[in-house]
Parts: structure tokens; sequence; C-alpha cells
């Protein structure tokens, strides 16, 4: 089956920490993709990244960086030098063979000033 | 270009009421969807569809009806609301190619 867990339901680090959002998944799928999105207060839902089964290369954007390793299967996400505009709930998704995303619950990424 | 578009915003209902809760996009995307997302239970696909008038359920399709006339619109119809429904609701689309899907700004369904 199909299962994407965040374990962490809530974070919260003072502005200027690095943190880490921890996403494990399970698939039977030998190829699949996977997501992270941010849900600021506001609600809307904003795509950050997507990362296919067969590139397991770190990636970097800004602040952020993903490490994927299918090893534990897991995809983590980390925010170098937080800002308090960080702060949002953050959803780890995987793609079926439907071609839907399997969602994880979300984890709650509280920054402080 | 509006990108997904909801409506509502906020809705209120009482149990046994029905109504439909629209979802359009103006990017030509073949995939629809709709979520709802509970505290602490991230997105739940309730219904889907892959082009006009080809519609599927997802994981939690009770009590929920979609049609799909058109390429822009996808409404989601509750036929008699409950409680258990109290939700908010969002609407996707994506191109069939692609893995990303835009999201619409959302809708918040309380059910008394």
């Amino acid at each position: 089956a199909q299962k994407v867990t965040q374990a962490q339901t809530e974070i919260s680090v003072v502005e200027k920490e690095d943190v880490t959002l921890d996403c494990v998944y399970e698939t039977r799928d030998t190829t699949y993709y996977l997501f992270w999105y941010k849900q600021p207060p506001s609600g809307e839902l904003v795509f950050l990244i997507r990362r296919n089964s067969f590139d397991e290369q770190n990636e970097i954007s800004g602040r952020y960086s993903w490490n994927f390793q299918k090893s534990t299967s897991s995809f983590n996400f980390t925010i170098t030098a937080s800002q308090v505009v960080d702060s949002a709930v953050y959803f780890c998704a995987l793609k079926d063979s439907n071609y839907q995303l399997i969602w994880g619950a979300g984890t709650k990424l509280i920054i402080k000033p | 270009n509006a990108g997904v578009t909801q409506t509502p915003k906020f809705q209120v209902l009482k149990t046994g009421q029905s109504m439909t809760l629209q979802c359009a996009q103006d990017m030509n995307h073949e995939y629809m969807s709709w979520y709802r997302q509970d505290p602490g239970m991230g997105l739940r696909l309730i219904h889907y569809s892959v082009g006009a008038g080809i519609t599927d359920q997802g994981e939690v399709p009770n009590g929920y009806n979609v049609s799909r006339s058109t390429t822009e619109d996808f409404p989601l119809r509750l036929l008699s609301a409950a409680p258990s429904q109290t939700s908010v609701y969002f609407c996707a689309s994506r191109q069939r190619d692609s893995y990303e899907q835009y999201f619409g700004p959302g809708t918040r369904l309380t059910v008394t």
C-alpha cells in the first residue's frame, strides 16, 4: 500500500535556526514521484518540489534543500536560516500508480522571532 | 489567467441540506480533483476526473457526487450534508503529463 508518514506534528524553532522536516514513504512501485507542498496561514497550497525515484541527487533552492534517500525511503526537507515567513504547514506527498497524490498528515512549522 | 477558482469561500449548512461547491480552471488542464482537508489528516481524495465526461472515485467518495461536462468546470455536490463533512475542500487541476497540481484557494464548509 502507498503511504506517507510525517511523524513530526509540530515543530517550533527560533528564527535563523536550521530545521529539518521528515518524510517517510511506502510504495511497491519502482517508479514514483515525491512532492513537498507548503500551506501558509492564508490556506492556499503552494508547490515546492517534485522528485522522481530515479534521481537521488539532493536539491538546493536558496534556503531550501531536500535529501532523498531510497535506502531509507525518506525525502526530508531542510530550511536553513529559518525566517518567520517560513511558518506554515508543510506536506509531503507521493504519486501513486493512478497518478493521484497520497498525502502525509503535514508538519506545522512555527518560526518564532 | 485566474488559475483554479473555487466558490464559495465559506459555507454553513444545516444537516440534510444539499449544495454544490464550484470549481473552475482556465488552464485547459485535463485532470481535475477534489480533496478534503481535515485536521491532522492531510488531504484525502474525494473524486477525480481525467477529462470531460470521465470521473472516478477517490479515497472518500461517499456522500459526494461530481460531474465533468466541460474541461473547465468540475463541481462537487453534497447530496445530504452531514456534520462529518465539515472540512476544507480543495479543487486541483493539472496537465496530463505533469505531476504538478495547481490548487484552488479552498472552501471552508461547516455542517451543523
